[in-house]
């Protein structure tokens, strides 16, 4: 299994500043993937975030708003600038590990 | 991946099978079917995954048709505590792949008293 916690659990931030969450596991793991679930949706893959190279984003998400830093195999974070009020949203982090992918808490986002 | 197809919603009484199903029509011959939950305001967790056999652990069974074009996972004795979203998923079983989760709107399944 994978232990993974994320910092903050929410926050209530003004429109156009920036917030970065930070996702720690408990063990290393090769890739880290960041996802987004606006209210009363599914989940979107935002980027996945391999150590020691860029991240690759998805369609629809690019780095000059949601940069990724994954500086080891075990911490990533993610910024989400510039806000706005339709980026009030959970995200959150996941891993995987053999046949199953691991997920944060999520950090819950509210931008006013 | 392989799109699916879930109901939006479904009711189950506590105590009685709750039995979700899914269509993944175009599902490949590499791709596994995977099901996950999230209970309100915590992260998807895993259930179970199967490729064409019949499986159950702790947690659910699967039953997946010979075809592999659908499948129902079961709940056999629904508590008020498996009130959550459920996704089936479809994707290739790659250990430390890294393939990310290619989440479809999923079937809310409420238990009632």
């Amino acid at each position: 299994s994978a232990v993974i916690s994320q910092k903050p659990s929410r926050d209530i931030c003004q429109r156009g500043t920036s917030l970065t969450i930070q996702c720690q596991v408990d063990s290393q793991v090769t890739m880290m993937f960041w996802y987004r679930q606006q209210p009363g949706q599914s989940l979107t893959l935002i980027a996945t975030a391999n150590q020691g190279s860029e991240a690759t984003y998805e369609s629809g998400f690019v780095i000059d708003k949601f940069p990724i830093s994954r500086p080891n195999l075990t911490f990533s974070t993610l910024t989400v600038s510039n806000m706005s009020p339709e980026d009030s949203s959970i995200y959150l982090c996941s891993v995987s590990r053999a046949y199953e992918q691991y997920f944060g808490p999520g950090t819950r986002l509210t931008v006013t | 991946d392989a799109k699916t197809t879930q109901p939006p919603s479904m009711d189950c009484a506590e105590g009685r099978a709750a039995n979700l199903p899914c269509n993944h029509s175009t599902i490949s011959g590499n791709e596994y079917v995977y099901w996950y939950r999230q209970i309100h305001s915590q992260g998807p967790q895993y259930i179970i995954h199967g490729l064409k056999n019949n499986e159950t652990n702790e947690m659910a069974s699967l039953i997946i048709t010979e075809d592999r074009k659908s499948s129902t996972l079961i709940l056999p004795h629904a508590t008020l505590r498996d009130t959550a979203v459920y996704y089936c998923i479809v994707r290739p079983l790659n250990s430390n792949s890294g393939y990310a989760l290619n989440f479809g709107k999923g079937t809310s399944l409420l238990v009632t008293p």
